[in-house]
């Protein structure tokens, strides 16, 4: 009931497509759901967040759906591009304890 | 930079030996953590630090040992470690431990153990 499921593990994308990274969680409890992006040799960083109110959030080429119902959420991002390559978590958080995916690594060709 | 600040980069250490793992933050943050980030799994939350006392201990082996001196400052003392604890160990502050507050990480330590 604490995992959080992601998927893909690994993506390759053409430059200026759409990559979509999944997760889904069980425990409805959660009340955050941030996704984090790792650079190779750096910690993970803060990249875009939603609560389950939201359908939907959006920032530049970065969009959260959620789907609270299917307790799912994925991250889309638009326009892909070769420094977009990185690993992406997802988690679930409630207080100051967070749930992490088990990350997906992206590459965007050139 | 994120401004958490962690040393060394790079640790390679016998199951034998004792090493310290140090992280320092330049945010005025009240909350550290201690996670653990082996590849294929996820991040796992070891130890977590608000106002200098420990919130959490997440079954963690005693062969890891952390200290917070003060609210900038967390280390995690390794002794007798085995060869399965060889991973990247990231420190995060938020600003405490309250409702959906942002993670900042460091770099990591890169560990090895022989």
């Amino acid at each position: 009931q604490q995992q959080v499921k992601q998927s893909p593990q690994s993506l390759i994308v053409q430059k200026g497509g759409i990559s979509i990274i999944n997760c889904a969680y069980e425990n409805t409890a959660f009340d955050y759901f941030p996704w984090y992006q790792q650079f190779p040799g750096k910690g993970p960083a803060l990249l875009i967040a939603i609560r389950p109110d939201v359908s939907e959030k959006k920032e530049g080429r970065f969009t959260i759906s959620f789907n609270k119902s299917a307790k799912q959420f994925s991250l889309h991002i638009m326009d892909s591009q070769p420094g977009d390559s990185a690993t992406y978590f997802c988690a679930a958080q409630r207080t100051y304890k967070y749930i992490f995916g088990t990350g997906t690594r992206l590459k965007v060709l050139a | 930079e994120t401004g958490v600040t962690q040393t060394p980069r790079h640790l390679v250490m016998g199951m034998t030996n004792k090493k310290s793992l140090k992280c320092e933050q330049h945010l005025g943050h009240n909350a550290m953590y201690w996670y653990k980030q082996s590849a294929k799994k996820p991040l796992e939350l070891m130890f977590v630090y608000n106002f200098k006392e420990q919130t959490e201990n997440n079954s963690v082996p005693s062969r890891f040992s952390p200290e917070c001196p003060n609210s900038s400052h967390l280390f995690l003392h390794l002794h007798t470690l085995q060869p399965e604890d060889s991973a990247l160990y990231l420190c995060a502050s938020s600003q405490d431990n309250s409702n959906n507050e942002k993670l900042f990480f460091g770099s990591g330590t890169q560990l090895s153990v022989l």
